[in-house]
């Protein structure tokens, strides 16, 4: 009850294309939805979060949809870059943060 | 500017040696964390700090402690590295446990000859 599902494992997108993500959780406890970006050889960095009292939060060309009756949100990424190229994993928290299982994200020119 | 700092980024260390990974933070953050990252996973909570409380993850293995001298340091030891231990390991902060955004660090890499 404690995992957050994630897919898909890796991601290839056109320059310009609409990148996807998405998590699924079964614990209903989870107050807290972050999404996490990181680079080879970096820490994780906060991209966006939200929380479950709102159904979609943006942020630039970063969008997280929240579905809080099926336990499902995701991350889509507007006009993708080739310098989004990164592992991208979602989170939930209730007091820990349980990390989904982590997509690697590769867009193309 | 770097709020959350991690010491040395890399690390190399023999099979059963001792090893300590520093990690200090200018947020003045209540929370410390540390995770083990391994290739291409998501990172393992390992242990947390809530000011001087300690919290254990049910399964971190006892070759790991960690100790939280102030508010900005906190140190993880390794007390006898296997080859399994290898990974990379990340600090992390938060102003409080509940809905708070985590703050990582760069991590150490951590190599076991």
């Amino acid at each position: 009850q404690q995992q957050v599902k994630q897919s898909p494992q890796s991601l290839i997108v056109q320059k310009g294309g609409i990148s996807i993500i998405n998590c699924a959780y079964e614990n209903t406890a989870f107050d807290y939805f972050p999404w996490y970006q990181q680079f080879p050889g970096k820490g994780p960095a906060l991209l966006i979060a939200i929380r479950p009292d709102v159904s979609e939060k943006k942020e630039g060309r970063f969008t997280i949809s929240f579905n809080k009756s099926a336990k499902q949100f995701s991350l889509h990424i507007m006009d993708s870059q080739p310098g989004d190229s990164a592992t991208y994993f979602c989170a939930a928290s209730r007091v820990k943060l349980i990390f989904g299982t982590g997509t690697r994200l590769q867009v193309f020119p | 500017d770097a709020m959350v700092i991690q010491n040395p980024r890399y690390q190399v260390t023999q099979f059963g040696k001792p090893v300590t990974l520093s990690c200090s933070q200018t947020l003045n953050h209540n929370v410390m964390y540390w995770y083990q990252q391994k290739s291409s996973q998501a990172p393992k909570l390992l242990f947390h700090y809530y000011d001087k409380d300690f919290n254990n993850e049910a399964d971190t293995p006892d070759n790991f402690q960690s100790r939280r001298p102030n508010t900005s340091f906190c140190f993880l030891d390794i007390r006898s590295p296997g080859l399994g231990d290898a990974a990379m390991y990340l600090c992390a902060t938060s102003r409080d446990v509940q809905q708070e955004t985590q703050y990582f660090g760069p991590g150490t890499r951590l190599l076991v000859l």
